[in-house]
């Protein structure tokens, strides 16, 4: 079955300075590649996906990209604020039925 | 909408009991699923749901049950706690698949002493 790696488990970054965070993933066949972010006391919330015909994908500060060859894929966050603070998940699916997480990334960002 | 609604919010059992999570979604989602979140371990699911009738495990099924009645409701029993299912539970719902964004509810806090 799929297993999804993510590093690191924490982060700690200035604000303003930008955020990596890395996945890897098993399964050839997954082709979908959410990034989940999850305050404190509350439930994950989708921030970006991306799908396999698709390399690099952007919203805002936030980017998303994927080496199919590799079986890895990274979130980008630039110009990184206090209220980015959180637990980021990512997670992949290769069909209609499971969706596989990492085991999440603490990022704090320091004012 | 409501979403996905999650009952009750938190619940402390003794080992040897039985509950019931329950998770009803007014979305019209097709698929839903059952996940545990604990330190360090991320989100691990349980036991999801392609539709009414249709249930199938996850990656840590042992020690629990669910069955899709409706296309509503998805609710998750433990059968027997132990405590070692302690554990934030949530429920998340999508249209079509695990392929999809997914809608989470608030979780359920249980506590198995």
């Amino acid at each position: 079955g799929e297993n999804v790696e993510q590093h690191p488990s924490t982060l700690s970054v200035q604000e303003g300075d930008s955020a990596v965070i890395k996945c890897t993933y098993s399964d050839s066949a997954s082709n979908y590649f959410p990034w989940y972010k999850q305050e404190l006391g509350k439930r994950p919330q989708l921030i970006i996906d991306i799908r396999s015909n698709v390399g690099e994908k952007k919203d805002q500060r936030i980017a998303v990209t994927l080496n199919k060859t590799a079986k890895h894929f990274s979130l980008h966050i630039t110009e990184t604020q206090p209220e980015d603070s959180a637990v980021y998940f990512c997670a992949a699916s290769n069909n209609t039925d499971k969706l596989i997480f990492g085991t999440g990334t603490r990022l704090q960002v320091f004012p | 909408n409501a979403g996905v609604t999650q009952t009750p919010k938190f619940q402390v059992l003794k080992t040897g009991q039985s509950m019931t999570l329950q998770c009803a979604q007014d979305m019209n989602h097709e698929y839903m699923s059952w996940y545990r979140q604990d330190p360090g371990m991320g989100l691990r699911l349980i036991h999801y749901s392609v539709g009414a009738g249709i249930t199938d495990q996850g990656e840590v099924p042992n020690g629990y049950n669910v069955s899709r009645s409706t296309t509503e409701d998805f609710p998750l029993r433990l059968l027997s706690a132990a405590p070692s299912q302690t554990s934030v539970y949530f429920c998340a719902s999508s249209l079509l698949g695990g392929n999809q964004p997914q809608h989470f509810g608030d979780g359920t806090r249980l506590s198995i002493l």
